[in-house]
């Protein structure tokens, strides 16, 4: 069975540090896809980040950041120069290519900016 | 991206009733899903939603309680039928982007509706 798992069910770290929040998976499959989804306290879905397996290059937006093993099926998240707007649940999302579009789940991490 | 809309935004509803769950977006999309997420908890796939076929459900959720309707490319429903206060929860909509400008494995969500059953 294809799983996602977040190890940290909550952090805090003061403004302006950087914290790194982290995921694994399992699967057997070689093309796939993984996410990483933001939803604050207002409950909006946002996605973050998004990694292709195939890329080897670790994607980045802006403060946000990946570190892809693919071996090691780890796909972290760093928040750089963290902002008190990054305080939300954080969800690890999988999906492979041949999964009709469908999003294989971590429990999240609530991840708490404070002043 | 997709701009997606949810109504009602939230509602208190007696059990034994039954609520609708609209979902718009703002633009033509194959696929759309609805999605259940329990206070605290990750989100629970209840059903994928494509224009023109009936709702394929997963294990656990069945068509008697959760009717969809997907009547065109841009909206969806939901209803939450006979509630009972275990279906207290918070019911997402999600679109896939298959058109071109964007990769076509991308999931966009609605506000979420927050649903209260007494």
């Amino acid at each position: 069975a294809q799983t996602v798992t977040q190890s940290q069910p909550e952090m805090s770290v003061q403004e302006a540090e950087t914290v790194t929040l982290s995921c694994t998976y399992d699967t057997s499959e070689s093309n796939y896809y993984l996410f990483w989804y933001k939803q604050p306290p207002s409950r909006q879905m946002i996605l973050v980040i998004r990694q292709e397996a195939y890329k080897q290059q670790n994607a980045t937006e802006n403060r946000f950041s990946v570190n892809f093993q693919k071996a090691a099926k780890s796909f972290s998240l760093k928040i750089s120069d963290s902002q008190l707007g990054d305080t939300a649940m954080y969800f690890c999302a999988f999906m492979t290519a041949d999964s009709n579009y469908q999003l294989i789940w971590g429990a999240g991490t609530k991840l708490i900016i404070k002043p | 991206s997709a701009v997606i809309s949810q109504k009602p935004s939230r509602d208190i509803c007696q059990r034994g009733t039954s609520l609708t769950i609209q979902c718009q977006v703002d633009s033509q999309v194959t696929m759309m899903f609805w999605y259940r997420q329990q206070p605290g908890q990750s989100l629970t796939l209840i059903a994928t939603a494509n224009q023109g076929s009936e709702a394929t459900y997963e294990s656990g959720f069945v068509i008697d309680k959760f009717p969809i309707s997907r009547p065109n490319l841009t909206f969806s429903t939901l209803t939450v039928s006979n509630m009972s206060p275990e279906d207290s929860s918070i019911y997402l909509c999600s679109v896939v982007k298959g058109l071109a400008g964007g990769p076509a494995y991308e999931q966009y969500f609605g506000p979420g509706t927050r649903l209260t059953v007494t």
